[in-house]
């Protein structure tokens, strides 16, 4: 099984540049997560879907978008991107919303912003 | 608000020796869950276990053992004879019983120097 899949691993993006980070599982999960993780730190929430056509903010939405088009796709999107945004971006399903569950995390993108 | 506290940020030990990683959490809930996380060297997140808020058993799987203690609010992890393989972070996380938020400690960084 190939769980959560994210692409790319690794991008460069130039200040001001625009980019989506894809997301893909085949659990046939409902819920879906974007965290971003900053040196030696744990994971923060960006945004999360508890299905298709639904998404939420979490703890820190600024500069991000996402769509949630189908139940296997979670893309991010970064607009305009800022030094700021430099960081680990992980991506993870749950098959509901019940506390409890350990999330299903994809293999992160590293992302600088330079 | 939840929060977790992980206050050894680094720890080294020889191969072969114990060590525990403390945690310690905040929470108003009066179900929850609590779970550790490893992150290896190449990045990615892998449960390890969770436990509920009602049932304090400690835990042992091979070389690890959790102690989750409601009195102090705490659940540590312990390895016994560890070996390279182990260095990683380690993270505690907590969750509500009714929410899919996780709250992420900072991790601790385990090296085990052979």
């Amino acid at each position: 099984n190939a769980g959560v899949t994210q692409t790319p691993k690794f991008r460069i993006l130039k200040i001001g540049q625009s980019m989506t980070l894809q997301c893909t599982q085949d659990m046939n999960h409902n819920y879906m997560y974007w965290y971003r993780q900053d040196p030696g730190m744990g994971l923060k929430l960006i945004y999360y879907s508890v299905g298709a056509g639904i998404t939420d903010k979490g703890e820190v939405p600024n500069g991000y978008n996402v769509s949630r088009s189908t139940t296997e796709d979670f893309p991010l999107r970064l607009e305009l991107a800022a030094p700021s945004q430099t960081s680990v971006y992980f991506c993870a399903s749950t098959p509901t919303g019940a506390g409890g569950q350990p999330q299903h995390f994809g293999d992160g993108t590293r992302l600088s912003i330079l | 608000a939840q929060k977790v506290t992980q206050a050894q940020t680094e720890i080294s030990v020889v191969e072969k020796e114990d060590v525990t990683l403390d945690c310690v959490y905040e929470t108003r809930d009066t179900t929850y869950y609590l779970f550790w996380y490893k992150q290896p060297p190449s990045g990615e997140l892998v449960f390890l276990i969770r436990r509920n808020s009602f049932d304090e058993q400690n835990e042992i799987s091979g070389r690890y053992s959790w102690n989750f203690q409601k009195s102090t609010s705490s659940f540590n992890f312990t390895i016994t004879a560890s070996q390279v393989v182990d260095s990683a972070v380690y993270f505690c996380v907590l969750s509500g019983a009714g929410s899919y938020q996780l709250t992420f400690g900072k991790g601790t960084k385990l090296s085990v120097i052979p």
